[in-house]
């Protein structure tokens, strides 16, 4: 159990156009997903945090109008890339954790998008 | 605030021989332990945590970490490594973040772990 899948696996899309990512868990229920961000030489970069029906917690330096996220169930959370521009291109993780793990995330397969 | 240091960016092992891969940590309070491990492409899968109990803990894939709360480290282990244990390895440390909540894991920065045939 505790599979968690991101759709699409690899998006490219032109310069100003937004994107969506989805992210699901499939057999269980997240109490709270996060977004990550994943620079090329590995380093992964917290974005945001979100908990079902509440607004996301975002982390210093992100732009919130920039980087969307709904999180409108305990099974789904949207990334939204809005205006994307080529410095936005990059490989996002979601990941979710269930009430009974101590935390342990369980992430997804990743998105990676590329915006020419 | 929690941090996590993993000091190498990589490390290079031969097929065969035990290897280690170095964490230490910073947190207020017991700290909650993991690594994960991360191959091209693709999203991290965990490997082990430390929550409480034997200081040694045992993972997937047959992966070990030690906890020394002396040396505030928490290293992963393997006594043989294979070419397919190549790959980006993380450590990670939970903490609590109190508007809301909601519970912060902060990540190392990784370390890339190449198994020589």
């Amino acid at each position: 159990g505790a599979v968690v899948s991101q759709h699409p696996s690899r998006v490219i899309c032109k310069s100003g156009t937004s994107v969506k990512i989805e992210c699901r868990s499939l057999d269980f229920q997240a109490t709270t997903m996060f977004w990550y961000r994943q620079f090329p030489k590995k380093s992964l970069m917290l974005m945001a945090t979100s908990n079902e029906g509440s607004k996301a917690t975002y982390e210093q330096g992100v732009e919130k109008d920039k980087f969307l996220i709904n999180h409108a169930s305990l099974t789904l959370s949207t990334l939204t890339v809005t205006s994307a521009h080529p410095e936005d291109s990059s490989f996002y993780i979601c990941s979710a954790t269930r009430r009974s793990s101590y935390n342990e995330q369980f992430f997804g397969p990743g998105t990676r998008l590329t915006v020419l | 605030a929690q941090s996590v240091a993993q000091p190498e960016d990589q490390v290079n092992v031969a097929e065969g021989n035990p290897l280690t891969v170095k964490c230490t940590y910073s947190v207020s309070g017991n700290p909650y332990l993991f690594w994960y491990v991360q191959y091209p492409n693709r999203g991290l899968q965990f490997l082990l945590k430390y929550i409480t109990g034997d200081n040694l803990v045992k993972g997937s894939y047959g992966f070990e970490a030690e906890f020394n709360k002396s040396q505030t480290s928490f290293h992963l282990k393997k006594p043989s490594a294979l070419v397919s244990d190549s790959a980006l390895y993380f450590c990670a440390v939970r903490d609590i973040v109190a508007p809301g909540g909601y519970q912060k894991v902060t990540f190392g920065t990784g370390t890339k772990l190449q198994v020589i045939p």
